[in-house]
């Protein structure tokens, strides 16, 4: 499968631990990005990607989540001392070139109890 | 005001109908616009790039109206494969001069027998 793939797809977590997901793109693709989604939402844009660096990050994204892309190549997203209101899945995707469409991995559905 | 709307429904429609979906998007500046789907608990994949002459793929057709700051999406002879959550996907340009897409929170269409 040459998609974009995330793992894991489920996470449970007790409230205050930490978690980390990880995100590999489409070889090729060298724009990744991270999106939030709750439940009868849109997908809520978190950062974003160009190679190895993160040139956008959105107020959503407090200072306990962090996310890396070391070498251009896979991403990880990590939230620390996480709270409930963190449940969500969290959807990566990457693209080619700007303007063009995004593949979406199948996300990693957060619950924080 | 929200920088992509969409009635969230549900719509509720029979089988072999024509449904229509609207969005409006706040950013004039906005650059390229997409449709997609998203069935429950999968990620989004994209259903079709909407052009500014209008396009066509097979029973869906897409429209832009830049003037009126809408895009819309027609469904003919509506199928049970259908039913899904669909997507309004606005291509900007972010206040650091990064890409942005922006989604809305997705229009629910169920086909009924």
């Amino acid at each position: 499968d040459t998609g974009v793939s995330q793992d894991p797809r489920h996470k449970i977590t007790k409230r205050g631990q930490n978690v980390t997901f990880r995100c590999d793109p489409i070889s090729e693709h060298n724009r990744l990005y991270w999106y939030r989604q709750t439940l009868g939402q849109g997908p809520e844009f978190l950062t974003y990607f160009q190679n190895e660096a993160q040139l956008e990050k959105s107020r959503l994204l407090s200072d306990r989540f962090s996310a890396e892309r070391p070498k251009g190549s896979f991403s990880t997203l990590e939230i620390q001392r996480t709270e409930q209101g963190d449940s969500a899945m969290y959807l990566c995707a990457s693209s080619l070139e700007q303007g063009q469409k995004l593949f979406f991995g199948s996300g990693t559905q957060l619950s924080v109890l | 005001r929200k920088e992509v709307e969409q009635d969230p429904g549900p719509f509720n429609v029979p089988e072999g109908a024509t449904v229509a979906f609207n969005c409006t998007y706040s950013n004039s500046a906005s650059q390229s616009f997409f449709w997609y789907r998203q069935d429950c608990r999968k990620e989004p994949k994209l259903l079709m790039s909407v052009y500014s002459s209008g396009n066509e793929d097979g029973r869906f057709t897409a429209q832009l109206n830049r003037a009126s700051q809408y895009i819309s999406l027609l469904i003919r002879d509506s199928k049970l494969s259908d039913s899904a959550t669909y997507l309004c996907v606005v291509n900007g340009i972010s206040n650091f001069g990064n890409e942005k897409l922006t989604f809305g929170t997705g229009t629910r269409l169920t086909i009924i027998p």
